[in-house]
């Protein structure tokens, strides 16, 4: 079974632009949630959607969104790139139960660079 | 944002010796989970503790959930020189959102 794919894996922009990241998740799994990584901040939970809806949101502002489609592929967009935004940012994907056991697989990330 | 207490926060060791890491938090957690993360990549998933008091290997790896379910504990015995990165534990409750522990880098010397 395929695992989670991310695209791109990298990518470079510069402030004030805005960006779309995608996620597809492994065959099966409803939930795909979103994590931001920084060296300062660590592994942050940035958002989870389950059947094309938001279940949970982190704490971040509301420069960062996203959706999901029928097919549970996900999209993130941040808008209004700040630097401080530069990070690698992880989809993962769970269970059909909706990731209720609290398992969940990443992908390898999209490597973001704000300049 | 809330992260776990994860210790140590890296460790320089001999291959073969054995190396405990350990997670706690204020908060209570219904799944503990841990994941090993390789430079440019994603974290891969290792173990997942779903009681109190379980203690549960997956090979060299073994994790406990700790019985106040507010920490838990991973030991590898044998430690080899693929085993280096860093590993991150992770609490779970109901919401799907994971709090991650600050990760503890693991170096392993030949």
């Amino acid at each position: 079974k395929a695992g989670v794919t991310q695209t791109p894996r990298y990518l470079i922009k510069t402030r004030g632009q805005q960006v779309t990241l995608s996620c597809s998740p492994i065959s099966g799994h409803r939930s795909v949630s979103w994590y931001q990584q920084t060296p300062g901040q660590g592994l942050q939970f940035l958002f989870e959607y389950f059947s094309e809806t938001q279940r949970n949101k982190g704490n971040f502002p509301g420069r960062f969104s996203g959706r999901q489609f029928s097919n549970s592929r996900s999209e993130m967009n941040v808008s209004t790139l700040e630097l401080g935004d530069s990070a690698l940012y992880l989809c993962a994907s769970s269970l059909p139960s909706g990731g209720l056991l609290g398992e969940q697989f990443f992908g390898p990330g999209t490597r973001l660079t704000v300049l | 944002g809330q992260q776990l207490n994860q210790s140590p926060q890296s460790m320089f060791i001999q291959e073969g010796e054995d190396v405990s890491m350990n997670c706690t938090s204020s908060s209570i957690f219904n799944t503990w989970l841990w994941y090993k993360q390789d430079p440019g990549e994603g974290p891969v998933l290792l173990i997942a503790l779903y009681k109190a008091g379980e203690l549960t290997s997956n090979g060299r790896l073994t994790a406990q959930f700790g019985t106040t379910r507010k920490d838990s504990f991973l030991n590898i015995s044998a430690s080899i020189p693929s085993d280096v990165g860093i590993y991150f534990c992770a609490g779970h409750n109901a919401g799907n959102m994971l709090t991650f522990g600050g990760g503890t880098r693991l170096m392993v010397k030949p």
